[in-house]
């Protein structure tokens, strides 16, 4: 049972272009969630989070929004580049220090 | 400030050998987790130290897998017997705050290749 869900294995994207990455989660006491990018041989990196009292966090070209009522969440990045190509995990967790729960991932191409 | 430390970075082994994969922390972290990836999958989490105290290892396979956070620092996690499907690479993880939602920051990994 995914408790987090990532339905897009890949994306394409044209550089410059908006890239939109969703992930929908079915646990409705997670209160936290969070974007991490992973290029190959690497470990994921974080990249942005929200928790569940806002419904959207921004910073630099990355933007994420949260919409409870759905349970889904999604990550634009504006504008794409080409180093941006990388597999992005969505991932959520209950307030008070527990593990996260990552989804699959989305394997996001940007083409110059 | 350091990142996460991971080694070996790749380990191959022939199933029913015993292997083991050291974590070193961010300093000053008081939560350390390991993580197993397969491929194509995302991580999920096998164990969680607060400090050198076990908080989570509900999901560690108990047969073969064994982890411990000596000293509230490092933490090595050992497979003992190796089986084909333990093939992943395991990631550690730190995070500041306990008993708060905080970041967790991920090493490089270990590839694990059992044959």
């Amino acid at each position: 049972d995914q408790q987090v869900k990532q339905n897009s294995p890949s994306l394409s994207v044209q550089e410059g272009r908006i890239s939109i990455l969703n992930c929908d989660y079915t646990n409705s006491m997670f209160d936290y969630f969070l974007w991490y990018k992973k290029y190959p041989a690497e470990g994921p990196t974080f990249l942005i989070s929200i928790s569940s009292i806002k419904d959207k966090n921004e910073d630099g070209r990355f933007t994420v929004f949260l919409n409870k009522s759905a349970k889904h969440l999604s990550l634009h990045i504006v504008p794409s580049q080409p180093g941006d190509s990388a597999v992005y995990f969505c991932a959520a967790s209950l307030s008070g220090n527990t593990p996260l729960v990552f989804g699959k991932g989305t394997r996001l191409s940007v083409i110059a | 400030e350091a990142g996460v430390a991971q080694s070996p970075r790749y380990k191959i082994i022939e199933k029913r050998q015993s292997v083991a994969f050291w974590c070193n922390p961010i300093s000053g972290h008081a939560t350390l987790y390991w993580y197993q990836q397969i491929l194509g999958q995302g991580p999920k989490l096998l164990i969680q130290f607060q400090n050198n105290g076990v908080v989570d290892d509900s999901q560690l396979p108990k047969d073969r897998f064994s982890a411990e956070r000596l000293k509230g620092v490092d933490s090595t996690l050992k497979i003992q017997p190796a089986k084909l499907e333990d093939s992943a690479v395991y990631l550690c993880a730190s995070s500041h705050r306990p008993g708060d939602t905080d970041t967790q920051y991920f090493g490089p990994g270990t590839r694990l290749t059992v044959l």
